[in-house]
């Protein structure tokens, strides 16, 4: 089945660092997606993108869909404390049962 | 206004008891998904529903179960609940189509589930 391998697992950063993750997939999906949970909530959808090479800006976050649609990054800007959580790539062929298939997961974490 | 709701937020479960999960999708929505995520994991699909009818199921077993209701609030069943069953069980709410597209997928807090 369809997995996606995201990376880093963790990341520890200092407030004020600019953060990059990024996800792979062994197969194409047409539309990526980045969440972010914070404890005790369901994830929050961050930034969709539904073009190959498309690159899509949200305040301090910055995603792109690679053009061969198996893999997308997500950057965060000048990190402040609100960022911390899990973020995870998602992936998703809108078809008729829209299934969406997440990576395991980047933890962040900012150190005082 | 309201968002997704989920209820109850935590309960605990005997190995072997069954258990039901509730979910009040947001007004106006007409698709409702289940996701299990085990801890330090990524939320893994179960079902989707849309108009009360079941649009695609997960590679769970057929322990298993949904509905949706006239209401487009949905109930997920587990029966013969086993330990690997403990997860945070979140459902998602879609838009005018159900799709990403129309409005997104909108996920509620999740239930806890523990089973001893």
């Amino acid at each position: 089945g369809q997995q996606l391998n995201q990376s880093p697992q963790s990341m520890f950063i200092q407030e004020g660092e600019d953060v990059s993750m990024n996800c792979t997939s062994s197969s194409i999906f047409n539309t990526w997606l980045w969440y972010k949970q914070d404890p005790g909530e369901g994830p929050v959808l961050l930034i969709a993108l539904y073009k190959a090479g498309e690159l899509t800006s949200n305040g301090r976050l910055t995603a792109q869909f690679g053009i061969t649609r198996k893999d997308s990054f997500l950057n965060i800007s000048a990190s402040i404390p609100s960022d911390v959580g899990i973020y995870f790539c998602a992936g998703l062929n809108e078809n008729r049962d829209d299934k969406i298939i997440f990576g395991k997961g980047t933890r962040l974490h900012i150190l005082p | 206004d309201a968002g997704v709701t989920q209820s109850p937020t935590h309960l605990i479960k005997t190995r072997g008891q069954q258990v039901t999960l509730r979910c009040s999708p947001i007004s106006g929505h007409k698709s409702v998904s289940w996701y299990q995520q085990v801890l330090g994991q990524g939320p893994q699909f179960i079902f989707q529903y849309y108009e009360k009818e079941e649009r695609g199921r997960g590679n769970f077993p057929d322990r298993f179960s949904a509905r949706q209701f006239p209401n487009y609030s949905s109930e997920l069943n587990v029966n013969a609940l086993l330990l690997g069953d403990s997860a945070l069980y979140l459902c998602a709410s879609g838009g005018v189509e159900g799709t990403l597209s129309l409005g997104g997928y909108t996920f509620g807090s999740g239930t806890r589930l523990t089973v001893v």
